[in-house]
């Protein structure tokens, strides 16, 4: 079975600091990779997803994250915060083929101070 | 397009009662997925129903059961409550089916916050 490590549960910084939250998972074989983020009183939604080719990946709202598959990672960034990023992220994977479940990590508490 | 809409959004129970919550799948999407988020953690897979069906199943005990209706929509049912099952329950639904390619993403209700006293 998968699982999801996440570091640094509670991030507090400054609007126009850079972020960078660490996603490491375990799984042997092919994986689909996502961050959801859930802002405050809203439910979770899609930030990016990785299932292949550029382990780049740009998502919504100018974050980005790469997959590292010799380091069994998917580190989340965005340059420069604003204001409006303070959310919950998590980071989950699948195995494709694997009845869609998803494994999340506990999140990181990101709070982003003006 | 509508989202996937869960109910209730809050409600207490005691040790021993049995619960119901309900989903309803957004437009297009056949396959509902429930997980479970305690205080503080991710949210944990609990089982997914496709064609009314359960197709996987996370580690959860039996006293949790669900249905999926012709029309897609769900039913989470938690029989004798115990005080570790006060969480928020989440519903995602997807086109996902017996692909099971993973590569279709879940869209999120809001979750029904779940006390157990």
């Amino acid at each position: 079975a998968q699982s999801v490590s996440q570091h640094n549960h509670h991030v507090i910084l400054s609007e126009a600091a850079s972020l960078e939250l660490g996603c490491n998972y375990s799984y042997g074989g092919t994986v689909n990779l996502f961050w959801y983020v859930q802002y405050p009183g809203q439910h979770l939604q899609l930030l990016l997803k990785y299932f292949s080719g550029d382990p780049l990946v740009k998502g919504i709202k100018g974050f980005e994250a790469e997959f590292i598959k010799s380091k069994f990672s998917f580190n989340l960034r965005k340059p420069s915060v604003q204001w409006s990023d303070t959310a919950e992220y998590f980071c989950a994977v699948n195995a494709p083929y694997g009845n869609n479940r998803l494994a999340f990590g506990k999140g990181n508490q990101v709070v982003v101070i003006p | 397009e509508t989202g996937v809409t869960q109910s209730p959004t809050h409600l207490i129970k005691t040790r021993g009662q049995q619960v119901t919550l309900r989903c309803s799948s957004q437009s297009g999407h056949n396959t509902v997925s429930w997980y479970q988020q305690a205080l503080g953690q991710g949210p944990q897979f609990i089982f997914q129903y496709y064609r009314e069906e359960e197709n996987g199943r996370g580690n959860f005990p039996p006293r949790f059961s669900g249905l999926q209706f012709p029309n897609y929509s769900s039913e989470l049912n938690v029989n004798a409550l115990e005080l570790d099952d006060s969480a928020l329950y989440l519903c995602a639904s997807s086109s996902e089916g017996a692909s099971n390619s993973g590569a279709n993403v879940l869209t999120f209700g809001a979750g029904s916050r779940l006390t157990v006293l």
